[in-house]
């Protein structure tokens, strides 16, 4: 079966300084897809990145920045010169190909939360 | 282009009612999918309705079920609630199988 783990529940940092967020997953499909969601305090989970698993190519849009590794199953994401505004919880989640339908299996979470 | 939208965004319900949720995906999406949200089982995944039909389903009890009207709006019933239930039920929609999964800002349920 599947599973995402997300070792890390909660991040400090002061504002400007990196934050990477570690995801890992396990899956027996050989084709799968991974997303990273951001949940404000408002609740919305607001899409940020997915990812194909034949498609190992690292991305980096603006300050986040993602680092997809299938040797070692992680799917880790940096925010760059964190924010205050970037202080919410963030989820990695996986889809597997051969289950019919988009259900997602996700982590439990890292909080982060950047002080001024 | 508006995005997933859910209704209503709080409500407090008694033990034993029922409540419905309801859910109006992106325009042209077919896909709708159901999430549970609490502090100490995390996200998991309810049902997904596709064209109506359900396609998947998470390990719920009978009380929570849902249904997907022919304009891919969707509605969920969760019957006799439990203190249990107060949870963030989020609606997802996408335009297709692998296509990105949208969610809305959620319901807030709270069972006294």
């Amino acid at each position: 079966a599947q599973k995402v783990t997300q070792a890390q529940t909660e991040i400090s940092v002061v504002e400007k300084e990196d934050v990477t967020l570690d995801c890992v997953y396990e899956t027996r499909d050989t084709t799968y897809y991974l997303f990273w969601y951001k949940q404000p305090p408002s609740g919305e989970l607001v899409f940020l990145i997915r990812r194909n698993s034949f498609d190992e190519q690292n991305e980096i849009s603006g300050r986040y920045s993602w680092n997809f590794q299938k040797s070692t199953s992680s799917f880790n994401f940096t925010i760059t010169a964190s924010q205050v505004v970037d202080s919410a919880v963030y989820f990695c989640a996986l889809s597997e190909a051969e289950a019919a339908g988009n259900k997602l299996t996700f982590g439990g979470g890292t909080r982060v939360l950047v002080k001024p | 282009k508006a995005g997933v939208t859910q209704t209503p965004r709080y409500l407090i319900k008694t033990r034993g009612q029922q409540v419905t949720l309801s859910c109006s995906p992106i325009s042209g999406h077919r896909s709708v999918s159901w999430y549970q949200q609490t502090p100490g089982q995390g996200l998991q995944f309810l049902f997904e309705y596709f064209s109506e039909t359900q396609r998947n389903k998470g390990n719920f009890p009978g009380r929570f079920s849902g249904r997907q009207f022919s304009n891919s709006r969707s509605e969920m019933n969760v019957s006799t609630l439990e203190l249990g239930d107060s949870a963030l039920y989020l609606c997802a929609s996408s335009g297709n199988q692998r296509n990105t999964i949208y969610f809305g800002e959620g319901s807030w349920l709270t069972v006294v």
